[in-house]
């Protein structure tokens, strides 16, 4: 079975700075989808980035990258220079379309960036 | 419509009674999910649709659960004889398809409380 672990239940950065946002996953599959999304405390469920498990580079998009680590089976969302509107929960999630399974969800760790 | 479109926002309900949950996805998707939250939870997966077939509903948490997917758009998650404990926040989400990326989409939730 697939599972999806985010070990931080909580982050704290100051604005700027550069934080990373830990993920580790689960999956005996070799095809599968890795995204972050992002929940501010409206609740929306906005979709910051994809990366595929065979894309040999790391996903960026503006100031947020994900760093790959297939082997380790890791796919940290880094963000750079923190911006207060940053504050919100953060989800690591996974997917294999190949295999029928839908996206599944971390618990999701907790952001707040300080002035 | 432009986007996820989900009805009620907002629903009380005593326990014991009926409700029954409605999502319009984005015009197009083939693709439609059902997650269920709870306060300040991760997103726990219910069901999705593929068309108006259900690959995989093994997130459903008991037979009171259940959903369905009319002309390949509309679906509608049915809670029967409602208990305290499905109080949360049921999203809905869709995408044009699985896989190589496709980004999914949330609707604003329907949040249920059972007093």
């Amino acid at each position: 079975a697939q599972k999806i672990t985010q070990t931080q239940p909580g982050m704290f950065v100051q604005e700027k700075e550069a934080v990373t946002l830990d993920c580790t996953y689960d999956t005996s599959d070799q095809s599968y989808g890795l995204f972050w999304y992002k929940q501010p405390s409206s609740g929306e469920m906005i979709f910051l980035i994809y990366q595929g498990s065979y894309d040999e580079q790391n996903a960026t998009e503006g100031r947020y990258s994900l760093n790959f680590q297939k082997a380790r089976k890791s796919a940290n969302l880094v963000i750079s220079a923190s911006q207060l509107g940053d504050s919100a929960m953060y989800f690591c999630a996974m997917d294999n379309p190949w295999a029928g399974t839908a996206l599944i969800f971390g618990k999701g760790t907790t952001l707040s960036v300080s002035s | 419509g432009a986007g996820v479109s989900q009805s009620p926002s907002n629903k009380v309900t005593e326990k014991g009674k009926d409700v029954e949950l409605r999502c319009d996805p984005i015009s197009g998707h083939t693709a439609l999910y059902w997650y269920r939250q709870s306060l300040g939870q991760g997103l726990e997966f219910l069901i999705y649709f593929q068309g108006n077939s259900a690959p995989d509903k093994s997130g459903l948490p008991s037979d009171r659960f259940s959903a369905e997917r009319t002309g390949g758009s509309v679906s509608t998650l049915t809670i029967q004889r409602t208990q305290q404990e499905d109080s949360a926040v049921y999203l809905c989400a869709s995408s044009w398809g699985q896989g190589a990326g496709n980004t999914i989409y949330f609707g604003e939730g329907s949040w249920l409380t059972v007093v």
